[in-house]
């Protein structure tokens, strides 16, 4: 059962353009909603998260758009550079059971020059 | 500086051999998670742990079980190893009531 549905699986993008990742949830008691970055050869990292009493949270070029009707969550990468090229994983958690997140699929993101 | 080890980068087993992977954290957190990462599927939570001595089953249990005898080490281990089992594992600990998780840097296991 795949509680958090990520897409698109991969994205190529221009320099200096914006990539968009999106995300939907169906346990609406999922309170903490993060962003993780994973380069190759490396674990995941936080990159920024969210919690539902907020509709947006914006951290430098990264935007986390949060939309708790439709229980849908979205990453925005604003002048997209090639370091930012890496695979994006969405997460959802509770905050019972240890935290444990429920990520999903992943995208794969290269930007290109 | 937060920092989770596990205990190897590529291992390469025969079916149905036992395998351990171990996971270190240096930051005294009380959960510890084991996933396991292919492409296509994310990752998905085979077991995770809240204490020493306690276990939770994730989504993907099966061909799996684990220890955590000390606060800072949690080992999966795969019974008799197969080659469906093939892939990447990386574990992660959480400190209670905060929700950042912190991953090690994955093991890559090949059955053969």
């Amino acid at each position: 059962q795949q509680q958090v549905k990520q897409s698109p699986q991969s994205l190529i993008v221009q320099k200096g353009g914006i990539s968009i990742i999106n995300c939907a949830y169906e346990n609406t008691a999922f309170d903490y909603f993060p962003w993780y970055q994973q380069f190759p050869g490396k674990g995941p990292a936080l990159l920024i998260a969210i919690r539902p009493d907020v509709s947006e949270k914006k951290e430098g070029r990264f935007t986390i758009s949060f939309n708790k009707s439709a229980k849908q969550f979205s990453l925005h990468i604003m002048d997209s550079q090639p370091g930012d090229s890496a695979t994006y994983f969405c997460a959802a958690s509770n905050g019972g059971g240890g935290n444990k997140l429920t990520f999903g699929t992943g995208t794969q993101l290269k930007v290109e020059l | 500086d937060v920092k989770v080890t596990q205990s190897s980068r590529y291992l390469v087993k025969r079916t149905g051999e036992k395998v351990f992977l171990e996971c270190v954290q240096d930051m005294d957190h009380e959960n510890m998670f084991w996933y396991r990462q292919d492409p296509g599927l994310g990752l998905r939570l085979i077991y995770f742990s809240y204490d020493v001595k306690m276990k939770e089953k994730g989504d993907i249990p099966e061909g799996y079980s684990v220890s955590r005898e000390k606060k800072e080490r949690f080992s999966l281990i795969l019974e008799s190893a197969s080659t469906n089992q093939t892939s990447m594992y990386l574990c992660a600990s959480i400190m209670s009531g905060v929700a950042e998780a912190f991953f090690g840097q994955g093991t890559r296991l090949t059955v053969v």
